[in-house]
């Protein structure tokens, strides 16, 4: 079965500077890809989903992820963090519409 | 608003109430699910409906009791809780093509249980 491993379970960073969550998949076919975000008593927001087509994927609020079969790997990331994007982010993988989550991994944005 | 609605958003509960949780989703989808999000655990399935029929149950004990009653509505019906069913419950739908391409789930803000 396909699953997904998150990195980091907490990732500090100051406001103006790069983000990046690592997430690693494991998968027996091709996977569908997906980073979600959770602000605090919120519920769970699609940032972003790979499906197969570009391996670059832009989301919303100016967060991508390159899908990296080679490394398996799905990582997240930002040029430039802003106080907003305080949040726990979600990576899952998915076949056949079976989706399996991360841990989660919380970022904090500092002043 | 995502187009999954949740209610309540809180609830208070002792363990020898009943209650019951209400998803409504209005997007057309044809797959509904509840995960339970417990601090510091990852995210646990509990029930999956696809087409109104249960598909999945994870080992969810029988205090946890979910009807379907059509494609857009979801209930999670509760009795007898633990202080450890305390949780923030998600209710999530999708478009279930049967193979291909998934466009991932739509959660709702979940609803906040404390039982006391």
């Amino acid at each position: 079965a396909q699953s997904v491993t998150q990195l980091d379970s907490h990732v500090s960073v100051s406001e103006g500077t790069p983000v990046l969550l690592r997430c690693n998949y494991s998968s027996s076919y091709s996977p569908s890809l997906f980073w979600y975000v959770q602000h605090p008593n919120k519920g769970l927001q699609l940032l972003l989903k790979y499906t197969s087509a570009a391996t670059l994927v832009k989301g919303i609020n100016g967060f991508e992820a390159e899908f990296k079969k080679s490394e398996t790997s799905f990582h997240l990331t930002k040029p430039s963090a802003h106080m907003s994007d305080a949040a726990e982010y979600f990576c899952v993988v998915s076949e056949w519409n079976d989706m399996r989550f991360g841990a989660g991994t919380r970022l904090t944005v500092k002043p | 608003e995502t187009g999954v609605t949740q209610t309540p958003r809180h609830l208070v509960m002792g363990m020898t109430n009943k209650k019951s949780l209400k998803c409504e989703q209005h997007l057309g989808h044809n797959a509904m699910y509840w995960y339970k999000q417990s601090a510091k655990k990852p995210l646990e399935l509990m029930f999956v409906y696809n087409f109104k029929e249960q598909t999945e149950n994870n080992s969810v004990p029988s205090r946890f009791s979910p009807e379907c009653p059509n494609s857009s509505h979801l209930f999670l019906h509760l009795h007898t809780l633990q202080p450890e069913d305390s949780a923030l419950y998600l209710c999530a739908s999708s478009q279930e093509g049967g193979q291909g391409d998934n466009y991932g789930y739509t959660f709702g803000s979940g609803t906040r249980l404390t039982v006391v």
